[in-house]
């Protein structure tokens, strides 16, 4: 099955600087990535997706890239604001697997904890 | 329009307690999945459901059992609650037509 690994597990940087959470993934043949966010003591949110036929996306102050011959991926959030601490999370998931039809079975990181400090 | 709902929001059960952890979601969704989310461990996959009346094992299924009791609620049984299912539970739907996985508030639990 999938396995996908998440670092760094912590992060502090300083609020108006970029911050950086990357993942790597097994699977050759997942084709969706999406990132949730978790704000303490809250429930995970999507914040940005990407798919394999897509090497970067950006909303805002929030891109995800996407290396597929590396099987890598990776969460970039510019101009941070002190809202942005959160624990963030990558997944991964081959939508194209039959068994994976119908339901978003995901695979999920071990999760990157986001410190902004003013 | 409430999302999912998980019922209770924090419970404390003593070793070999049973207990059932609700969830229902009114987005009409097919699938239904329950979490668990222990520190370092990120979030794992207990079962899933993909549409009424299916239900399978995911990462974790050991300890566990769950009923897809239609559409809109999905539970989570502990026949014997052990310490190490001391945890955070979130329940998620989500539908093909999206792509997000939708979350409840999650429920505590702590086995003694």
């Amino acid at each position: 099955g999938e396995n996908v690994e998440q670092h760094p597990s912590t992060l502090s940087v300083q609020e108006g600087d970029s911050a950086v959470i990357k993942c790597t993934y097994s699977d050759s043949a997942s084709n969706y990535f999406p990132w949730y966010k978790q704000e303490l003591g809250k429930r995970p949110q999507l914040i940005i997706d990407i798919r394999s036929n897509v090497g970067e996306k950006k909303d805002q102050r929030i891109a995800v890239t996407l290396n597929k011959t590396a099987k890598h991926f990776s969460l970039h959030i510019t101009e941070t604001q002190p809202e942005d601490s959160a624990v963030y999370f990558c997944a991964a998931i081959n939508r194209l697997n039959p068994s994976n039809f119908g339901n978003e079975k995901l695979t999920f990181g071990t999760g990157t904890r986001l410190t902004i400090i003013p | 329009n409430a999302g999912v709902t998980q019922t209770p929001k924090f419970q404390v059960l003593k070793t070999g307690q049973s207990m059932t952890l609700q969830c229902a979601q009114d987005m009409n969704h097919n699938s239904m999945y329950w979490y668990r989310q222990d520190p370092g461990m990120g979030l794992r996959l207990i079962y899933y459901s993909a549409s009424e009346g299916t239900t399978d094992k995911g990462e974790v299924p050991n300890g566990y059992n769950v009923s897809r009791l239609n559409k809109r609620e999905f539970s989570l049984r502990l026949e014997s609650a052990a310490p190490s299912q001391t945890s955070v539970y979130f329940c998620a739907s989500s539908d093909p037509s999206y792509n997000e996985q939708f979350f409840g508030p999650g429920t505590r639990l702590t086995v003694l």
